[in-house]
This record gives C-alpha cells, sequence and structure tokens, in this order.
C-alpha cells in the first residue's frame, strides 16, 4: 500500500530563515511525488513534482529514494509563503491510474 | 475560463437524508476524483473516474456512491448521511498523461 507522512502539522518560522517542510513516503514501485499548496481563501493548486526538477517561488524538493523522502525547502522563507503544504504520491507508470495519495498537511506560517 | 465547480458551497443536513454534491469541469478532462478534507488525516480519496462510466474506489469509499454517465460531471451522492461525514469535500480534475490536478472550491457539509 502507498503512504505518505508529514510529521509535522504545523511549522512556524521567521521571515528569511530557511525551511524545510518534511515528507517520506511509502510504496514498492518507482513513485512520483508532488507537492500541493493551498493558500488562504484559494484552491489546493501544484507547486511541483519531482519529475521535473524545477524551482517553483524558491522552493525546491529532492526525491531520495534511498531515504523514501521528498522534502520541501526553500533558503529564505517569505511571509506570502503561509499555506497548508501537502505532499502527494502518485502510482508507477502512473499517470494511467487515478490514484493519487496525499499526506496528512503542513501548515507553514512565516512571521515578520 | 477553465476551472472546476461544486455545488453547493455549504451544506447543513440531518442524518439519513439523502444528498448530493455536483462536481463539473470544462477542461474535457478524463480524470476526476473526491477528496474529503479533515483536520489531522489530510486529503483523503473517496472515489475516483478514469473516464465516463468507470469509476473505481479511493481509501475512504464507504458511505459514498459516484456516478460518471457525462465526461464533465462527476456528482458524489450521499444515500443516507451520517454526521461522521461532516467534512469539507473536494472535487478535482486533470488529464491523462499528467498528475496535475485542477481541484474545486469545496463543499463544507455539516451532517447534524
Amino acid at each position: 500500500a502507498q503512504r505518505v507522512t508529514q510529521p509535522e502539522k504545523l511549522l512556524s518560522v521567521f521571515k528569511g530563515a530557511p525551511v524545510e517542510l518534511k515528507c517520506n513516503y511509502s510504496y514498492s514501485g518507482s513513485p512520483e511525488l508532488f507537492w500541493y499548496v493551498q493558500y488562504s481563501r484559494q484552491r489546493l493548486q501544484l507547486l511541483l513534482r519531482h519529475i521535473s526538477r524545477e524551482s517553483i517561488k524558491g522552493f525546491t524538493a529532492d526525491l531520495n529514494k534511498g531515504e523514501t523522502s521528498f522534502h520541501l525547502k526553500k533558503p529564505f522563507a517569505q511571509e506570502e509563503d503561509s499555506a497548508m503544504y501537502y505532499c502527494a504520491l502518485g502510482r508507477d507508470g502512473g499517470t494511467s491510474y487515478g490514484k493519487l495519495t496525499f499526506g496528512q498537511g503542513t501548515i507553514l506560517t512565516v512571521h515578520p | 475560463e477553465a476551472q472546476v465547480t461544486q455545488n453547493p458551497r455549504y451544506l447543513i443536513t440531518v442524518t439519513g437524508k439523502k444528498l448530493t454534491v455536483t462536481c463539473s469541469q470544462n477542461m474535457n478532462h478524463e480524470y476526476m476524483s473526491w477528496y474529503r478534507q479533515d483536520p489531522g488525516l489530510g486529503l483523503r480519496q473517496i472515489y475516483y473516474s478514469m473516464n465516463v462510466e468507470v469509476t473505481d474506489k479511493g481509501d475512504v469509499p464507504e458511505g459514498y456512491k459516484v456516478s460518471r454517465k457525462e465526461k464533465r460531471n462527476f456528482p458524489l451522492i450521499l444515500e443516507s448521511p451520517s454526521p461522521n461525514q461532516t467534512s469539507l469535500y473536494f472535487c478535482a480534475s486533470r488529464n491523462s498523461g499528467t498528475y496535475e490536478q485542477y481541484f474545486g472550491p469545496g463543499t463544507r457539509l455539516t451532517v447534524t
């Protein structure tokens, strides 16, 4: 069974500080990992995916298959980064399947 | 404007009274899903559909039904709602070949 764990429900940092949101997964196949974000009063939206290896809004995430992790990082947090962040796992061959498993979510608060 | 719409946005009902939450997308997406969001549990998939007349259970399907008679619509049916189905519900859609899901605005359901 596939599972996603985000160990921190709440994470608080000050503006300009580095931030890391943790995500660990369990899946026996080849995973596809994603980060979704939900800003206040906005819809949940895709932030980034491991396949594209891109940086969005200063955030990056590296898939570490050895540690089964996909932590989200940003070197200098901004107040507008305050949001709910979800890590999500898709099955391999993946896009032909409908199942996407989300973690419990982490609420990030960036203080001025 | 490309979007996913849900109706109603807020609903308060009583135990046992059948209800339907509608979901519609105008992007011609093959895949549609229903999720519920609960504090501490994150987003959990209820049902998903890979195309018209093709549906499958997610992680928490008990107490719910779905149908996919048209590509654009994916209603969620609660035949006999119970208080433990009080939650925030999200519909989402995506195209085949991508895991980027487009989410609706959410429906807050309270069952008393």
